[in-house]
């Protein structure tokens, strides 16, 4: 069965710090990864995503994830923290195709000190 | 920008009572989702829809119905509320791509 574990609840970062947030997913196919962002009382942000081809992938806001088959994971980084990207950090995983429809992990939840 | 809109941010209702929690997209997507939000439990799909009047359980659909009789409307109904379905609940939209849209969540509280 498809499932995501992202083994950390809570990260707490120095601002300007870098960050890494994993994720280890189970999926029998080549699967699709997403990272969503929720800042506190809003809904869910998609910060990237992984389809196939090169196993770094850019997104928004400064943050990247690497994708490694051999190590079942999609962890999410940024190289240098700003108090704005305090929020809770969920990894997904998905078949893709007309439905969409995503497994997503339990998030962590990332706290930012000055 | 896609906008989906939940019509209550917060809702408090009593054990036994009705709920229908509304979700409106204004982007023409064929797929709708309602997710519940728990602590340490992330995001579960309760359901999902790929069409007007077509629906397929989630992975908790227990306790919970949905209705899609316009493309852009997704409600999810809580025939009889219990406690443990004090929840935050979110719903998501998408089109031809894998991004979801979601909107910005009811937040639930059965007494």
């Amino acid at each position: 069965a498809q499932s995501v574990t992202q083994p950390d609840i809570h990260i707490t970062v120095s601002e300007g710090a870098s960050l890494e947030l994993r994720c280890n997913y189970s999926y029998g196919a080549t699967p699709y990864l997403f990272w969503y962002v929720q800042s506190p009382g809003q809904g869910l942000q998609l910060l990237l995503k992984y389809f196939s081809g090169d196993t770094l992938v850019q997104g928004i806001k400064g943050f990247e994830a690497e994708f490694k088959r051999s190590q079942s994971s999609f962890n999410l980084r940024k190289p240098s923290v700003h108090w704005s990207d305090a929020a809770e950090y969920f990894c997904a995983v998905g078949a893709g195709g007309a439905t969409n429809k995503l497994i997503f992990g339990t998030g962590t939840l990332l706290a930012v000190q000055p | 920008d896609v906008k989906v809109t939940q019509s209550s941010r917060y809702l408090v209702k009593r054990t036994g009572e009705k709920v229908f929690l509304e979700c409106v997209q204004d982007m023409d997507h064929e797929n709708m989702f309602w997710y519940r939000q728990d602590p340490g439990l992330g995001l579960r799909l309760i359901y999902f829809s790929y069409d007007v009047k077509m629906k397929e359980k989630g992975d908790i659909p227990e306790g919970y119905s949905v209705s899609r009789e316009k493309k852009e409307r997704f409600s999810l109904i809580l025939e009889s509320a219990s406690t443990n379905q004090t929840s935050m609940y979110l719903c998501a939209s998408s089109g031809t791509t894998e991004k979801l849209f979601f909107g910005s969540g009811t937040q639930l509280s059965v007494l």
